[in-house]
């Protein structure tokens, strides 16, 4: 069975040009969630996706980040314009609950903002 | 905020069982407690998790104390492949996000 894949593995990008992350969950998993690590910081959570749904993105930094998951498959996390700030390693993980249930995640997109 | 205290390093000898330590303190009855590790330049990956009993599986053993303010992660037979940063987190029941501390970064020393 394929794990989660996310692409590109690396982006980097000058400042206010926008970026589009691309994650693909292990399938059957309604469940996808977004982390991301900026330099020096902990892994913080950004926001959850049940189906196609948002759940919760309590966590998402401001309105300059937009997830979408159309169908309910893959989906897509841009950063328009992006900032220097927003450089760092972006996680993407797939659960089939969403409650209880280990979480797999994908080996992350390496962002880096000049 | 990270509910969970674990020390920033350790070193354990290949072949030796490492011991990873957990505090968690504030813990609630419905809240399970979960490792990751994240190996250099991939993502977390799961190893094991428990509520209130001693979990083992083909990875690792979790022992929590009885009071269940802490637990332990137990790697039986370390290996290079074992360095990496371990992640002790406190889940709610119910709830789907977690919330990493800082981690306890393991070297395996040959």
């Amino acid at each position: 069975e394929a794990g989660v894949t996310q692409f590109p593995s690396h982006s980097v990008i000058e400042k206010g040009q926008t970026v589009t992350l691309r994650c693909d969950p292990i399938s059957g998993h309604d469940n996808l969630y977004w982390y991301r690590r900026v330099m020096g910081k902990e892994i913080k959570f950004l926001l959850h996706f049940v189906k196609e749904s948002k759940q919760d993105e309590s966590g998402m930094p401001n309105n300059r980040f937009l997830a979408e998951r159309t169908g309910g498959t893959y989906s897509t996390l841009k950063v328009q314009p992006a900032e220097l700030e927003d450089s760092g390693v972006y996680f993407c993980a797939s659960s089939r609950a969403a409650t209880n249930e280990k979480l797999f995640f994908g080996s992350g997109t390496q962002l880096s903002v000049l | 905020d990270a509910k969970t205290t674990q020390p920033p390093s350790m070193d354990c000898a290949e072949g030796r069982a490492a011991n990873l330590p957990c505090n968690h303190s504030t813990i609630s009855g419905n809240e399970y407690v979960y490792w990751y590790r994240q190996i250099h330049s991939q993502g977390p990956q799961y190893i094991i998790h428990g509520l209130k009993n001693n979990e083992t599986n083909e990875m690792a053993s979790l022992i929590i104390t009885e009071d269940r303010k802490s637990s332990t992660l137990i790697l039986p037979h370390a290996t290079l492949r074992d360095t990496a940063v371990y992640y002790c987190i406190v889940r709610v029941t119910g709830a789907y996000k977690y919330i990493f501390g800082t981690g306890t970064r393991l070297k395996v020393l040959a």
